[in-house]
């Protein structure tokens, strides 16, 4: 099945501990990105990637790093989280002609900063 | 800048009633444009989606129209069900440039009553 797959499904963490939420797509595709969702704000991207190696800002991307060493990951990392990065995350990937398309979007993870 | 602006919710409908969501874009170029459906608890899913003005999508019976002239692509239901209770979200996506980038509404909520 194709399919956009993040982890975990919901992290409760304390402020200042680095953490990883893992991105992986099975469509050979060449754009992954991640975006947060918050109430009233709808979703904001904060990275994206185009290809292996070449990656880029979002909206909103202070507080995190991203990287993309292979096609299929795109890992997305808070090196000292803090309360305000409590929300909803999402990966998402499109083929190069994303435009066509679309993001297809994983089930989402659900951060909570204390 | 580029943007989407949709109608405020919670929209609160009667089964079997017409629905309108209203949405309308700002965007450099001619972008695609897109509608998504989150489920309570869910990601998000692609609904419909149109890449080039007058353009119809349609799903679901759910339709919305490329209106280039009014940089508008509202959601219309002729007949909506308690199923179709939920977060709908306008998006648009650019061509080239900023490809990677999705621009989301802060997304309409639907509820729907038997």
């Amino acid at each position: 099945e194709a399919q956009v797959t993040q982890n975990p499904r919901y992290l409760i963490t304390v402020t200042g501990k680095k953490l990883t939420v893992t991105c992986s797509q099975n469509m050979n595709h060449e754009y992954m990105s991640w975006y947060r969702q918050d109430p009233g704000l709808g979703l904001r991207q904060i990275y994206y990637s185009m290809n292996v190696e070449v990656t880029d800002k979002g909206d909103v991307p202070e507080g995190y790093k991203v990287s993309r060493k292979e096609k299929r990951n795109f890992p997305l990392i808070l090196e000292s989280p803090s309360p305000n990065q409590t929300s909803l995350y999402f990966c998402a990937s499109t083929p190069r002609e994303g435009a066509n398309y679309g993001y297809t979007f994983g089930s989402g993870t659900r951060l909570t900063v204390v | 800048g580029n943007s989407v602006t949709q109608m405020e919710g919670p929209v609160t409908l009667s089964e079997e009633a017409f629905l309108t969501i209203n949405c309308t874009y700002t965007a450099t170029g001619y972008p695609s444009l897109f509608w998504y459906v989150q489920y309570p608890g869910e990601g998000l899913q692609l609904l419909l989606k149109a890449t080039k003005a007058d353009d119809k999508g349609s799903n679901k019976g759910f339709e919305a129209t490329y209106r280039k002239e009014t940089t508008s692509f509202h959601l219309e239901k002729g007949s909506v069900q308690v199923s179709d209770s939920a977060v709908y979200f306008c998006a648009h996506m650019n061509y080239g440039g900023s490809q990677g980038n999705l621009i989301f509404g802060k997304g309409t909520k639907l509820s729907v009553k038997p």
